[in-house]
């Protein structure tokens, strides 16, 4: 059974400062996906990872995959309040049915 | 526009009641499912379907029940059955196959269900 892991669940940091949101999945997959969830909204496509070493970037985010490691980062560059919302990954299954973390709350502060 | 439509966007139900959330989309994706969040949670599987007239259980399948009688719709009844119906339900799809296929999935709005 896949599992995937996010950490931090809950990040607060500065606007302006630089962090990493970890996404750990338990068994092999060649994909990986990050979403972005606005309060009571639905879940933005913000990048689709489709091979090891895949790196990919929009904006202040960029996101890679391991797949030896099995871990994929998502890494923002210089925080903005605008980025302040949950991200989850997902991993895909032999079915390719997606199984996702529990999301990280990121808040940006001034 | 082509996308995924859910209606209603907020639905209040009485306790013993079965109430239908419908889910269609306009992007001939081969499959559809459903997946129920909680407040503080990720999102977990309740059915899916990857072609006409078949479907799959979730992981949390009980209490619900879906049909798939076109491709392009995929409704959810949450029965009396469901101990705790409050959630954001979030319909979704995307093509299967295909060698430049990404496997992503694509969201509806989602339905709020409140159980009084």
């Amino acid at each position: 059974e896949l599992k995937v892991e996010q950490n931090p669940l809950f990040l607060s940091m500065q606007e302006g400062k630089n962090y990493t949101i970890y996404c750990n999945y338990s068994t092999t997959s060649d994909r990986l996906y990050w979403y972005r969830q606005d309060p009571g909204k639905s879940l933005e496509s913000l990048f689709v990872l489709l091979s090891n070493g895949a790196v990919k970037q929009e904006g202040r985010l960029m996101a890679s995959l391991d797949t030896k490691a099995r871990l994929s980062t998502l890494h923002i560059t210089a925080a903005v309040h605008d980025l302040s919302a949950t991200y989850f990954c997902a991993a895909g299954g032999g079915s390719y049915q997606l199984t996702f973390g529990k999301g990280t709350k990121l808040s940006v502060i001034p | 526009d082509g996308g995924i439509t859910q209606s209603p966007k907020y639905l209040f139900r009485k306790e013993g009641q079965n109430v239908t959330l419908s889910c269609e989309q306009n992007l001939n994706h081969d499959a559809m499912y459903w997946y129920r969040q909680d407040p503080g949670q990720g999102l977990r599987l309740i059915y899916y379907s990857q072609i006409v007239n078949d479907f799959q259980k979730g992981d949390i399948a009980e209490g619900y029940s879906v049909s798939r009688e076109k491709k392009e719709s995929f409704p959810l009844t949450v029965t009396s059955a469901q101990k705790n119906p409050t959630a954001f339900y979030l319909c979704a799809s995307r093509i299967l196959g295909g060698a430049t296929n990404t496997g992503e999935l694509f969201f509806g709005e989602g339905s709020r269900l409140t159980v009084l």
